[in-house]
């Protein structure tokens, strides 16, 4: 069974700041994705970023990107500049690549307060 | 492109009952995922179809149970309510290959009391 873990159960950040999320997870698979979603107040969960474990090279989109590390089961998210909209609760999600089916493996997620 | 669509986004019920839950998923989407969200136990996979089978289920009880229809709008169902089944359930849509990107609607907050 695979384990998601988020340490951090809050930051705050102001804006225009950086703001580095931490997560990592337990697993004996192989070939994995691993996603960062973000829950805002309207309680839609939005992808934020996913990355492929067999890729070395970090996924970025605009402001946001992560640091992988597959040996040490890591996966941080950065946020950069940050805004008022970032506001949100942020949950780190893995997936293995066979017989996963729409099921993703969550972390208690981790709310960030973006801060004027 | 329209999301995907959760019916009702808030629903009030008493021990005992049961309630049906829809999503409609984003057109094109043949798989669709439900999850249970509880301050105390964070989010939980409940089952996923495809095609109108279920391909995948998680660790709920049979009380917890679901469909597809041939238009790939889903349908959840939760029988002989408990305290504990109050939620927030989400469901998300996907093409059906496997680790591809799920696309969340708003969810339906349930209320059991």
């Amino acid at each position: 069974a695979q384990t998601v873990t988020q340490s951090q159960p809050e930051m705050s950040v102001q804006e225009a700041e950086t703001v580095t999320l931490s997560c990592t997870y337990d697993t004996s698979e192989n070939n994995y994705y691993l996603f960062w979603y973000k829950q805002p107040p309207s309680r839609q969960m939005i992808l934020v970023i996913r990355q492929e474990a067999y890729k070395q090279q970090n996924a970025t989109e605009n402001r946001f990107s992560v640091n992988f590390q597959k040996a040490a089961k890591s996966f941080s998210l950065k946020i950069s500049d940050s805004q008022l909209g970032d506001t949100a609760m942020y949950f780190c999600a893995f997936m293995p690549t066979t017989d996963s089916w729409g099921k993703l493996q969550f972390g208690a997620g981790t709310q960030v307060v973006v801060t004027p | 492109k329209a999301g995907v669509t959760q019916t009702p986004r808030y629903l009030i019920k008493t021990r005992g009952q049961q309630v049906t839950l829809s999503c409609s998923p984003i057109s094109g989407h043949r798989s669709v995922s439900w999850y249970q969200q509880t301050p105390g136990q964070g989010l939980q996979f409940l089952f996923e179809y495809f095609s109108e089978t279920q391909r995948n289920k998680g660790n709920f009880p049979g009380r917890f149970s679901g469909r597809q229809f041939s238009n790939s709008r889903s349908e959840m169902n939760v029988s002989t309510l408990e305290l504990g089944d109050s939620a927030l359930y989400l469901c998300a849509s996907s093409l059906g290959q496997a680790t591809e990107k799920l696309f969340f609607g708003s969810g339906t907050q349930l209320s059991v009391l």
